[in-house]
């Protein structure tokens, strides 16, 4: 149980264009779902946190009106980057956790490579 | 905010060895401690987790020490395999009501055979 799936597994777009990213939980409703964004090498760093049905909370430094986040459901979140440019190119990840009280353990998605050329 | 401090960054280990990685949080309010498994190109995975009312957990090979008072915590791995060979990430959060985790820096652990 706790499966996380992303859609696309890779994209490459060109400078300009926008790119929606989906995750979805496949077998829990969740509450909460997480965007992170990872560089070669690097750690995870938190972009937003969204809970179903309200507005994505995003980490400081993070651009809200360029990642656009939607969690219109239990179990899917969108994430789109407007305007993508090549400093955007990165590893997406999504994660989820289940309603508040039962766990807040966060089970992750396979990540999505972004190229922005 | 909370910070989680990673070591080491790299680490080596035979076949057959234990493995050690250790963490520390700066937020005494934080308990909740999960271990993530990174292999190239993937996501992380959740191979162990800890709340801060136990002090060691275990599973098979894989498990984890908590000392609260220092503000510590470790990720022990016996009869280390070549397929444990990966990153490991750990994180701390405050846990119900406000998951949000913080993440270690991350160590890139290599099983050599």
């Amino acid at each position: 149980g706790a499966v996380v799936s992303q859609h696309p597994s890779r994209v490459i777009c060109k400078s300009g264009t926008s790119v929606k990213i989906e995750c979805r939980s496949l077998d829990f409703q969740a509450t909460t779902m997480f965007w992170y964004r990872q560089f070669p090498k690097q750690s995870l760093m938190l972009m937003a946190t969204s809970n179903e049905g309200s507005k994505a909370t995003y980490e400081q430094g993070v651009e809200k009106d360029k990642f656009l986040i939607n969690h219109a459901s239990l179990t899917l979140s969108t994430l789109t980057v407007t305007s993508a440019h090549p400093e955007d190119s990165s590893f997406y990840i999504c994660s989820a956790s289940r309603a508040p009280g039962v766990t807040d353990t966060q089970y992750f998605g396979p990540g999505t490579r972004l190229t922005v050329l | 905010g909370e910070n989680v401090e990673q070591h080491p960054s790299t680490l080596s280990v035979q076949e057959g060895d234990s493995a050690v990685i250790k963490c520390t949080y700066s937020d005494s309010a934080s308990n909740y401690f999960p271990w993530y498994k990174q292999e190239l190109g993937k996501g992380p995975q959740l191979i162990i987790d800890i709340r801060s009312n136990v002090g060691e957990k275990k599973d098979q090979r894989i498990a984890v020490t908590l000392n609260k008072t220092a503000k510590h915590f470790s990720l022990h791995i016996t009869e280390t395999q070549p397929e444990d060979s990966a990153v490991y990430f750990c994180a701390a959060s405050f846990g119900f009501g406000n998951e949000k985790l913080t993440f270690g820096t991350g160590t890139r652990l290599t099983i050599i055979p």
